[in-house]
């Protein structure tokens, strides 16, 4: 079965820095999709970034950026020049390309961002 | 273009008594999902909506629980009794369709404390 771990319940970092969120995954699938996703206090996920596992090339979006190591099976997430408005819950999620279509998501890195 | 939308936003009930969310999905959306977010936990799947049919259920506790979505837009989850576990944010999601590329969209959630 596969498997997603978020091994960094909190992760803090000062306004106009960078941080790295780390997620491992486990899976036996060879074309899978990873996700990133935003949760802010009481208000709705939303996604962050995705990275096809078939692509060598590490998505961007914008501040965020991912190091896809698929031998690794580590799919971490790069915030560059922190806002305020980062501070979040970040999930990590996985989802085979074919099959049952389930996501899987981790437990989940609190991030806080110091003014 | 409204989001998904999900009522009600908090619930409080006392345990053993019945409760039900309705979740109304980004038109066009066939697919819908439901998931139970435990506090601190990442979302979990509870049954997957291809239009009407329910092609994913495998993780939705069918002693006490039950869902719908007649004609394929609009769905709702019901929890009759409930029990003090039950306790969680239930949150509704859709996308287009079955490709893990096109984007899941979430709804607030209902926040359901069982007393």
């Amino acid at each position: 079965a596969q498997t997603v771990t978020q091994s960094q319940p909190e992760m803090s970092v000062q306004e106009a820095e960078t941080v790295t969120l780390s997620c491992t995954y486990d899976t036996s699938e060879s074309d899978y999709y990873l996700f990133w996703y935003k949760q802010p206090p009481s208000r709705q996920m939303i996604l962050v970034i995705r990275q096809e596992a078939y692509k060598q090339q590490n998505a961007t979006e914008n501040r965020f950026s991912v190091n896809f190591q698929k031998a690794a099976k580590s799919f971490s997430l790069k915030i560059s020049d922190s806002q305020l408005g980062d501070a979040a819950m970040y999930f990590c999620a996985y989802r085979a390309s074919s099959g049952t279509y389930k996501y899987i998501f981790g437990t989940g890195t609190r991030l806080k961002v110091l003014a | 273009e409204a989001g998904v939308v999900q009522s009600p936003r908090y619930k409080i009930i006392e345990k053993k008594q019945p409760v039900a969310f309705w979740c109304n999905p980004i038109s066009g959306h066939n697919t819908l999902y439901w998931y139970r977010q435990n506090l601190g936990q990442g979302p979990e799947l509870l049954i997957r909506y291809e239009n009407e049919e329910a092609v994913d259920d495998s993780q939705l506790p069918k002693d006490r629980f039950s869902a719908e979505r007649l004609k394929g837009v609009d769905s709702t989850l019901k929890i009759q009794p409930a029990e003090l576990g039950d306790s969680a944010v239930y949150l509704c999601a859709s996308n287009s369709g079955t490709s893990a590329y096109n984007e899941q969209f979430f709804g607030p959630g209902t926040r359901l404390t069982v007393l």
